[in-house]
């Protein structure tokens, strides 16, 4: 199993530039989260989708920030405009159905906004 | 993906010794805990899981401690090797359907030789 697979790695854009974050959940896991960590607010939560519906979407910081489950295997996060203040580490996860709730990250990615 | 925190809480061990690494919840309605690892350019990965109505917990090398009367969890990594060290965090789940958890700040453990 691959595990969870984000991309870009690294993403380094200029301030007001639209950035698409993409995550590929495990295989059959049916729910999928996306987290920011910075320094000063360490690890947040920002939506998580169950079976491609979005559940909990009070972690998205505005309304420059928008994420999509469009199937069972893509999500994307986009932040349009982007701004210095949306650098971060940006995390994927994702968790099968039932049982235990832990939840499997993906590396991540780290977005630099000049 | 990297590990944060240039101002968190470090715990330095002598590798062989045992770790202690502690976390203060915020909730006392929560009912799912997990204690994650996350090394360096890594995302968090999952280490050892409790719930509310145990208090000990044990894995491989590692032991979860849970008092709910102080809302206190610990993690306790027994002979701590070089490849313990990195940030651990712990996350409590708040609203009972596993979904919604909220992270701790982490620890840094360094391992010494």
């Amino acid at each position: 199993d691959a595990g969870v697979i984000q991309s870009p790695r690294h993403e380094v854009t200029e301030m007001g530039q639209e950035v698409t974050l993409r995550c590929k959940p495990i295989s059959g896991h049916n729910s999928l989260f996306w987290y920011r960590q910075t320094m000063m607010r360490g690890l947040e939560l920002l939506i998580y989708f169950n079976n491609n519906v979005p559940i909990d979407d009070s972690g998205m910081p505005e309304d420059r920030f928008s994420a999509k489950m469009p199937n069972a295997s893509f999500s994307t996060l986009k932040i349009q405009p982007s701004e210095p203040r949306d650098s971060a580490v940006y995390f994927c996860a994702s968790r099968p159905r039932g049982g235990s709730y832990e939840q499997y990250f993906g590396p991540g990615t780290r977005l630099t906004v000049t | 993906g990297e590990s944060v925190g240039l101002h968190l809480p470090t715990l330095s061990v002598q590798e062989g010794d045992n770790s202690i690494i502690n976390c203060a919840y915020s909730n006392s309605a929560s009912d799912y805990f997990i204690w994650y690892k996350q090394e360096s350019g890594k995302g968090p990965q999952f280490i050892i899981d409790i719930r509310s109505n145990m208090d000990k917990r044990q894995g491989q090398r590692v032991t979860v401690l849970l008092n709910k009367t102080v809302k206190h969890l610990s993690l306790q990594i027994a002979a701590t090797q070089p490849g313990d060290s990195a940030v651990y965090f712990c996350a409590e789940n708040p609203d009972n359907y596993g979904q919604n958890f909220v992270f701790g700040p982490g620890t840094r453990l360094s391992v010494l030789p």
